[in-house]
């Protein structure tokens, strides 16, 4: 079984300051995916990224950096000099083959301006 | 090219009624999951229809059903509705094809609010 653990229920941060979001997962799969989403009040999840297991390269897309670590199934998100328009919800989920997205429970993140 | 539609956007019912909600899923997509979001809570997964079958189910009753049609919309069936029902509803979308079927769009979500 699948289990993604996002143990920051809610972080507030002012803005331009940079916050990291925590992701651990659980799984005995070889191969797997981790993603993020993001969840503004709309509701529409907004994907943000894909990795595979077999890809530890940290990324980096803008403001935005991804921290990829099997070594203690963590895929931490970082958003540097933060903005108002990041105040959502973030999720962290796994998914291994064509098997159901198992998400975390969310952290919701609000930017002070 | 239009993403992930779902209909209607809120709806509201009372115990015990049955609720239809639909989804068309992203152009090039033939896979659609359907998940249920429960008030600051993660999606749950409920089921998945690829060619038309459910393919896989998560630890939802049978209340919770299901159907694909031809052109890969679908749609989500909830009977005998409770108040635990109350939630977002989101479907999405995925190609089974290549490398792309790792990849699930979402759409806007179906509000449900069952009184």
């Amino acid at each position: 079984a699948q289990k993604v653990t996002q143990a920051q229920t809610e972080i507030s941060v002012v803005e331009k300051e940079d916050v990291t979001l925590d992701c651990v997962y659980e799984t005995r799969d070889t191969t797997y995916y981790l993603f993020w989403y993001k969840q503004p009040p709309s509701g529409e999840l907004v994907f943000l990224i894909r990795r595979n297991s077999f890809d530890e390269q940290n990324e980096i897309s803008g403001r935005y950096s991804w921290n990829f670590q099997k070594s203690t199934s963590s895929f931490n998100f970082t958003i540097t000099a933060s903005q108002v328009v990041d105040s959502a919800v973030y999720f962290c989920a796994l998914k291994v083959g064509n098997e159901k997205l198992t998400f975390g429970t969310g952290t919701r993140l609000t930017i002070i301006p | 090219d239009a993403g992930v539609t779902q209909s209607p956007t809120h709806l509201i019912k009372t115990r015990g009624q049955q609720v239809t909600l639909r989804c068309s899923p992203k152009s090039g997509h033939d896979t659609v999951s359907w998940y249920q979001q429960a008030l600051g809570q993660g999606p749950q997964f409920i089921f998945q229809y690829y060619e038309e079958e459910e393919r896989q189910r998560g630890n939802f009753p049978d209340r919770f059903s299901g159907h694909q049609f031809p052109n890969y919309s679908s749609e989500l069936n909830v009977n005998a509705l409770l108040l635990g029902d109350s939630a977002l509803y989101l479907c999405a979308s995925s190609s089974r094809q290549g490398f792309q079927h790792n990849e699930q769009f979402f759409g806007p979500g179906t509000r449900l609010t069952v009184l």
